[in-house]
């Protein structure tokens, strides 16, 4: 079965480095998305991605994050100066065309110390 | 404003008893809402989902309800086994063009008790 997969696993970074997380989502996808879960807490929406442009954000995506469908496979996440409270999960999920199911990737688990 | 939340932050049951999760949302604009399961250490995984215009939607062993007067979602697990401990999410999707914005509630854990 597809599944939406994402690396690193895990990413420990200093704080006000810049960090790229990477998304491979399932291959006839057409509608791309980046969360985020603070350890214990619920699934924060950032963005959503579609047609090679971002269709809806949330006020957490500020201008330190930025988005990228950079060769047609890959769906990255950049975070230019990383604080803190960065530190999450950061799941990315994927959508089809002919339902509004989203499947979501393992996730990546940032650490910013 | 956009806010979806939930009633229990945690549910214990017996192993073979009903659940029942329920969810209160206060977006009247959003037309679609979805039950999501996350197991530890895993991305939340679609269980069931629900338009605006319907009031109940059942799958396999789950059944979702929305009562769209008082804004409130449930999702009723049969026989409740030990696999379905976990936490789950209601959300609500908002948007129409491209993708969605989606808004996930606080989450309930639910555990099964053998």
């Amino acid at each position: 079965e597809p599944e939406v997969t994402q690396t690193p696993s895990h990413q420990v970074t200093q704080m006000g480095q810049e960090v790229i997380l990477r998304c491979v989502p399932i291959s006839n996808h057409l509608y791309f998305y980046w969360y985020r879960q603070i350890l214990g807490q619920k699934v924060e929406f950032l963005v959503s991605f579609y047609n090679n442009e971002i269709s809806e954000k949330s006020e957490i995506f500020d201008d330190q994050f930025s988005v990228e469908r950079p060769d047609g496979s890959n769906f990255t996440l950049k975070i230019r100066s990383t604080k803190l409270e960065d530190s999450a999960m950061y799941f990315c999920a994927s959508q089809g065309q002919s339902s509004y199911e989203q499947y979501f990737g393992p996730g990546t688990r940032l650490t910013v110390t | 404003g956009e806010s979806v939340g939930l009633h229990l932050p945690t549910l214990s049951v017996q192993e073979g008893d009903n659940s029942i999760i329920n969810c209160a949302y206060s977006n009247s604009a959003s037309d679609y809402f979805i039950w999501y399961k996350q197991e530890s250490g895993k991305g939340p995984q679609f269980i069931i989902d629900i338009r605006s215009n319907m009031d109940k939607r059942q799958g396999q062993r789950v059944t979702v309800l929305l009562n769209k007067t008082v804004k409130h979602l449930s999702l009723q697990i049969a026989a409740t086994q030990p696999g379905d401990s976990a936490v789950y999410f209601c959300a609500e999707n908002i948007g129409r063009t491209g993708g969605f914005k989606t808004i996930f509630g606080a989450g309930t854990r639910l555990f099964v008790k053998a």
